[in-house]
């Protein structure tokens, strides 16, 4: 596909348990974001991934959140023993970075909507 | 955190311009300033971008005030389907989303 993918759709857990969520950026975008965005709220930052570089993770709200992205592609964001403040809508975005220019565009995908029960 | 401020919501009636104003009085010279929007129960969607002087693309104007510390968004004929939420960003090497300003569309 041409956009940002993310699965599943929605996620409903139990509180406690672990989950995995996943983000397909557009291939060659080389700057990756995890968002979340809870019920009427704004976008709530998460952690960056920017080529090999160490990710950026001073959004992350606990040490229950982690973050991988393997081969410079794929991502996903686990949360571990998951709470009920934990519901809300995991955004990803992927972004090809012009170094050059300085400048570049976020491109989104359609969230993961995690409800924790 | 967020580094600009919007208003809250702003209303509008269709088929008229609508001027969405952006404070980042604290903006370096380098920083680019990038508006998004995020339609209902939908992600956030980019809109136009610039450093310093006024841009026009299909979607949209930005007005960029000469010391950069404002800038104004510029819808030139509002549709129903522009209402949304509008986000002013400061980019450096990364996003930061404040709370955004509601657009409302009056039929």
């Amino acid at each position: 596909g041409a956009g940002v993918s993310q699965s599943p759709s929605n996620k409903v857990t139990e509180k406690g348990k672990d989950v995995e969520l996943r983000c397909d950026p557009i291939s060659g975008h080389t700057a990756l974001y995890w968002y979340r965005q809870s019920l009427g709220q704004g976008l709530e930052f998460l952690i960056y991934f920017q080529g090999n570089s160490a990710p950026d993770k001073s959004g992350l709200p606990s040490d229950r959140f982690s973050a991988e992205r393997t081969g410079g592609s794929v991502s996903t964001l686990t949360i571990q023993r998951t709470q009920q403040e934990d519901s809300a809508v995991y955004l990803c975005a992927s972004s090809l970075v012009s170094l050059a220019s300085g400048s570049y565009e976020q491109y989104f995908g359609p969230g993961t909507r995690l409800t924790v029960t | 955190d967020a580094k600009t401020t919007q208003p809250n919501s702003m209303e509008s009636n269709e088929e008229e311009p609508v001027h969405l104003p952006c404070n980042h009085s604290t903006i370096s010279g380098t920083d680019y300033i990038h508006w998004y929007r995020q339609l209902p129960s939908q992600g956030p969607e980019y809109v136009i971008h610039g450093l310093t002087s006024n841009v026009n693309n299909r979607m949209a104007s930005l007005a960029i005030a000469e010391d950069r510390k404002s800038s104004t968004l510029i819808l030139h004929r509002a549709t129903l389907r522009d209402a949304a939420v509008y986000y002013c960003i400061e980019v450096a090497d990364k996003i930061i989303f404040g709370k955004g300003t509601r657009l409302h569309i009056l039929p």
